[in-house]
Parts: C-alpha cells; sequence; structure tokens
C-alpha cells in the first residue's frame, strides 16, 4: 500500500459535524476508490472516481456522502452530519487501469469517530 | 447476503508449518479473486490473485488455488513465519473493466496467528 496517500490518520467530529477525508492515489493511477470497514466486518466499497468522473457510486449511502476527484489535488470523500454510525476506517484505493487493471493498491486508511 | 465468506475467524499454526486460509463464494460471475493481508491501524496489502480461467497461482511462498465447481479458494502459505500474523481478506470481483472495475466484494477476514 505504498504510494496511496491518506489524511488525516485519525478523525474526531462530534455528531453533525462534517468530516472531510483526502486521498492522494499512487503516483500515475488515475483510478480512485473509497471504502469503508465498520468495526468486525470486511471492507465494503462506495465509490469509484476517475478524474472529475463518478464512475460507480453503488456503495454511496444516498445521504450525506459525497465524494469527488477533481483535475487538480486530491480525492475528498465528504461526510455531512455526522452520526455515530460513521464511525469507521475510511480506506482509500487507486489502481492504473491500462497495465494492471485488476489489482488496485490501499493506502494506510483514515480513522473516523464520531464522538 | 454475503457474496464472500471467510468462515474461520481466526486460525494459529505453528512457525515452519502451512497455513491454509479458506473462502467461499456464492456469485458465480465473479472472475477474479484477490487475498490482501492487513495489519491493525494499516491498509490491506495485496498478496496475490488468481483469474477465472486458472486453477492456481503461485509466488514464493504464497499459493493461491480455485476449485470453480465447489466456488471455493483457498491461500497457502508455505512455510508459515511469525510476520505472516495479520488478517487476511479474501476479495472477489467481476469484470475487468468498467464501472465496477474497483467494486471488489469482500469477506470478513481470516485473523492468522503464526506461533514461533
Amino acid at each position: 500500500n505504498a504510494g496511496v496517500m491518506q489524511n488525516p490518520r485519525h478523525l474526531v467530529r462530534r455528531r453533525g459535524q462534517e468530516a472531510r477525508l483526502r486521498c492522494s492515489p499512487m503516483k500515475g493511477h488515475s483510478h480512485v476508490y473509497w471504502y469503508r470497514q465498520l468495526p468486525e466486518e470486511g471492507l465494503k466499497f462506495m465509490v469509484y472516481l476517475q478524474k472529475e468522473n463518478i464512475i460507480d457510486e453503488s456503495g454511496m449511502p444516498k445521504e450525506r456522502f459525497s465524494a469527488e476527484f477533481p483535475k487538480e489535488g486530491p480525492s475528498i470523500l465528504r461526510i455531512q452530519q455526522v452520526v455515530r454510525g460513521d464511525s469507521a476506517a475510511y480506506f482509500c484505493a487507486s489502481s492504473l487501469l491500462d497495465t494492471n487493471g485488476n489489482t488496485i493498491y490501499f493506502g494506510e486508511g483514515s480513522w473516523l469517530t464520531v464522538v | 447476503d454475503q457474496q464472500v465468506k471467510q468462515n474461520s475467524p481466526s486460525l494459529s499454526v505453528q512457525e515452519g508449518r502451512i497455513s491454509i486460509l479458506n473462502c467461499d463464494y456464492t456469485n458465480s460471475m465473479f472472475d477474479y479473486f484477490l487475498w490482501y493481508k492487513k495489519y491493525p491501524a494499516e491498509g490491506p496489502t495485496f498478496l496475490i490473485s488468481i483469474s477465472s480461467i486458472k486453477d492456481k497461482n503461485e509466488d514464493g511462498r504464497f499459493t493461491v488455488f480455485l476449485n470453480k465447481s465447489a466456488k471455493h479458494l483457498s491461500l497457502h502459505i508455505v512455510p508459515s513465519q511469525p510476520g505472516d500474523s495479520a488478517v487476511y481478506f479474501c476479495a472477489a470481483k467481476s469484470g475487468n473493466y468498467g464501472g465496477s472495475q474497483g467494486n471488489l466484494i469482500f469477506g470478513k477476514g481470516t485473523k492468522l496467528s503464526v506461533k514461533p
């Protein structure tokens, strides 16, 4: 998972606040994915983005969650009006579709705690 | 409904012996399978993968076996080392390209402990 950079690593928010998680993909990768891991669970796919496009958001909750991957800068996962159930580890991953499209590489995660 | 199942939450093995981690899946459309290793407070690290057109893939101490008829795959680690102690996740997907390329379906993981 070297190369995919996530920040912050740990974030504490009160209920009702907003959380913003950032992800810079590996150098040369233009495909970004966000996953969420709840305690004692496996990772659950949330969203797949390419530069300026959302390709697959089938795993995103319908409300309060949004993601973007602008032309310049990192990908952002934004959670508005956080609730306790949003407490989880959020992992970003990236891939280089053309030559190694079957493998995605994960960052070290951002741990969100809602108090 | 869980499409990828890892029925053993934990496994303990003696150093030097073989570790066998199992994974079952229900979706016959899955055509690519991956194993990831995860240490606490870190992201998953890719280990090895296998396409559905193969039944075995080997990389050093790691070998993945795929039995399509049984919808079962396993990861063999031999010889096991204490540094292999981690949580191992099985993941699957269908389709190499398009909107679901990164939509991996993960199992809940198996915690492997390798004792010296």
